[in-house]
Parts: C-alpha cells; structure tokens; sequence
C-alpha cells in the first residue's frame, strides 16, 4: 500500500484562500480518486470533495479539489475562508479494497 | 437523509471482545458497501474494515485482521463489527460509513458517516 502525506498544520486570515496538499509516496495519484473530508472539534467527519473534484450536496462551492501529476499529488483548495472553515482535514484515497487515509492537516482560520 | 447510527461501544478489558451495530436509514442499504473507520483519541483517521452491499466478500486493515469482522444484515439495514483480543491500541472512536459508489465492486470512499462510538480497552 502507499501513503498519502499532508502538512500537519496550516493558517490563514479570513477571506484568504488556503490549499492543502496530499502527496501519494507510490503509485499513480490519478489512478485512484481523491477523496477529503472535514472534521470540526467534536464532530465527525463529513465529505467536502470526493472523486478528485466532485462536491456532495450541500458543500459551498467555496471547495474545490485538484490533482497535480507532476508532483503526484491532490489539493484541496478553500476561497473566501470563514472563521467555520477551521477544522482538521483528511485526504483519502483506495487501493486493492483498503481505504488509506492522509494524516490530517489542522487549519486555522485567524 | 441518510443516517447512521452506532452503539455498542463501551469499556472493555484487555483481551475481551466486544461487538458494534450500526443502523442506517434514508437510503437503500443493500445497495452500498459499508466500512468501518476508527479514530484514536488526538489522532487522525484509520480504516478498518470493508463490507461489499452484497455481504459476499470483506476486507480488513493488517492491524485488526484475524481480530475482527464485518457482516452485515441487509433486512436490517445493519452493519456489525465484531471485536475480538482486544489491545490498548484499540482504544478509539468508531465510525461506521456508507461508501460513495452504489453497488461498488470495491471500496471508494465515504460518502456519510455516522457519529461513532467509543471503544476504550483498559488494562
């Protein structure tokens, strides 16, 4: 199996536009979709992109995923941060019937 | 909506078994695979366990493999883990959730989730 390795922390002021990375160790990132969740202290998670750049219903389209194959990696990219935006956020993606999943990154929104 | 609800959980001593429910409502449960995804306390994500929407077939994370098992009820619309040799390592927030594909061949990805709950195995 591979790895999926985010930043562990990332900050931004309200209004801003953040991107968090995920970077698949082996394989190609494409070859699987992408999937990121949020989760707010206390909740569980919750999808926000799922299919690389797909939102669920509901989610502001203020969350927009991407695939770099260059550096064989996915983003998540967050426009017009609001304070609600601070969470930790998880990529994931599969392989062979196992889910893997990235190590978090906690954002904040100050 | 969909919804999905666990119990179950509880504390357990070292070695001890234990077994988690999760009912789902507001969608079609047979025609999605389920998984279970744990959450260690301070710690970020770890899948578990899969289920196919048929119940034929399932699959495990190396570190819980010959300890525990999914099945699945689908006149039910209920999806089981079942916890055996419990280790400290155990201890965590046990999610189950819904895959995003409808009659997927493999796992993808989960679509929703449920609110957990809490294994704690103590020594």
């Amino acid at each position: 199996n591979f790895l999926l390795s985010q930043p562990h922390s990332v900050s931004e002021s309200p209004g801003k536009t953040v991107t968090i990375s995920c970077t698949r160790s082996s394989g190609n990132i494409a070859s699987n979709f992408v999937q990121w969740y949020q989760q707010r202290p206390g909740s569980s998670p919750t999808a926000v992109i799922y299919e690389g750049d797909q939102r669920p219903s509901g989610v502001s389209d203020r969350f927009s995923g991407s695939i770099d194959s260059s550096a064989n990696s996915a983003s998540l990219t967050i426009s017009g941060l609001k304070t609600e935006d601070e969470a930790d956020y998880f990529c994931q993606s599969y392989d062979n019937n196992n889910l893997v999943f990235g190590g978090g990154t906690q954002l904040t929104v100050v | 909506q969909v919804q999905l609800v666990e119990s179950g959980g509880g504390v357990v001593q070292s070695g001890g078994s234990l077994r988690l429910s999760c009912v789902a409502s507001g969608f079609t449960f047979s025609r999605y695979g389920m998984h279970w995804v744990r959450q260690a306390p301070g710690k970020g994500l770890e899948w578990v366990a899969f289920i196919r929407f048929t119940g034929s077939d399932d699959y495990y994370a190396d570190s819980v493999k010959g300890r525990f098992t999914i099945s699945r009820d689908n006149s039910k619309n209920m999806v089981f883990l079942h916890m055996k040799t419990l280790r400290l390592e155990d201890t965590a927030v046990y999610y189950c959730a819904k895959d995003q594909v409808p009659r997927g061949y493999n796992g993808y990805g989960c679509h929703s989730w449920g609110q957990g709950t809490l294994v704690t195995v103590s020594s």
